[in-house]
């Protein structure tokens, strides 16, 4: 089925410091991946993917995680800033025409 | 900026009413898909459309419709409007494969 978060977890971490976030997928067929960010009252915006044939890829201060075995993701952001404040998504694609998002998890940044 | 924009920003309507919203996708993009995101949920999928056709749809009544136009802009219809319509409708536009989507801002329906 499709995963549909009713409560969204929270991190709160240190600005400066590590976050990391987990996602559990639903779909083993799914072949690609994809973060997104989202500030309050806009749209999901793009922050990193990866792809199945993969377990790791970095882009700036981000790295996103790929373990199919257990068919879990995460989001790796590094020296957390204020403006990572934020829900944080992730997707699958199980087929090229639909994303499936998971629950979702907000991290609040304190200084 | 992805280059994605949707009008309106805000919209109330009455149950029964009908609806249309908007969506510009980026220049060469062929894919745009239309996603219902209730409050604190992750987007849900309504369906896709490339080059003008439609290319999936989700879990969504008939009363969902939508259209794409040669100059990538495309138009989601809501026809008789249900209180449990009420969400942000986001567009997502994408190349080719239509895999990597980038979103607009999206369109807050509140239907009373």
């Amino acid at each position: 089925g499709e995963s549909v978060g009713l409560h969204l977890p929270t991190l709160s971490v240190q600005e400066g410091d590590n976050s990391i976030i987990n996602c559990a997928y639903s779909n083993s067929a799914s072949d690609y991946f994809i973060w997104y960010k989202q500030e309050s009252g806009k749209g999901p915006q793009f922050i990193i993917d990866i792809r199945s044939n993969m377990d790791k890829r970095q882009g700036q201060r981000v790295t996103v995680l790929l373990n199919k075995t257990v068919k879990h993701l995460s989001l790796q952001i590094a020296a957390t800033q204020p403006g990572d404040s934020a829900v944080y998504f992730c997707a699958e694609t199980p087929r090229s025409d639909k994303l499936i998002f998971g629950t979702g998890t907000r991290l609040q940044v304190f200084p | 900026e992805t280059g994605v924009t949707q009008s309106p920003t805000h919209l109330i309507k009455t149950r029964g009413q009908q609806v249309t919203l908007r969506c510009s996708s980026q220049s060469g993009h062929n894919t745009v898909s239309w996603y219902q995101q209730a409050l604190g949920q992750g987007p849900q999928f309504i369906f896709q459309y490339y080059r003008e056709e439609e290319n999936g749809r989700g879990n969504f009544p008939p009363r969902f419709s939508g259209l794409q136009f040669p100059n990538y802009s495309s138009e989601l219809n809501v026809n008789a409007l249900e209180l449990d319509d009420s969400a942000l409708y986001l567009c997502a536009s994408g190349g080719d494969r239509g895999e990597t989507q980038y979103f607009g801002p999206g369109t807050r329906l509140l239907v009373l």
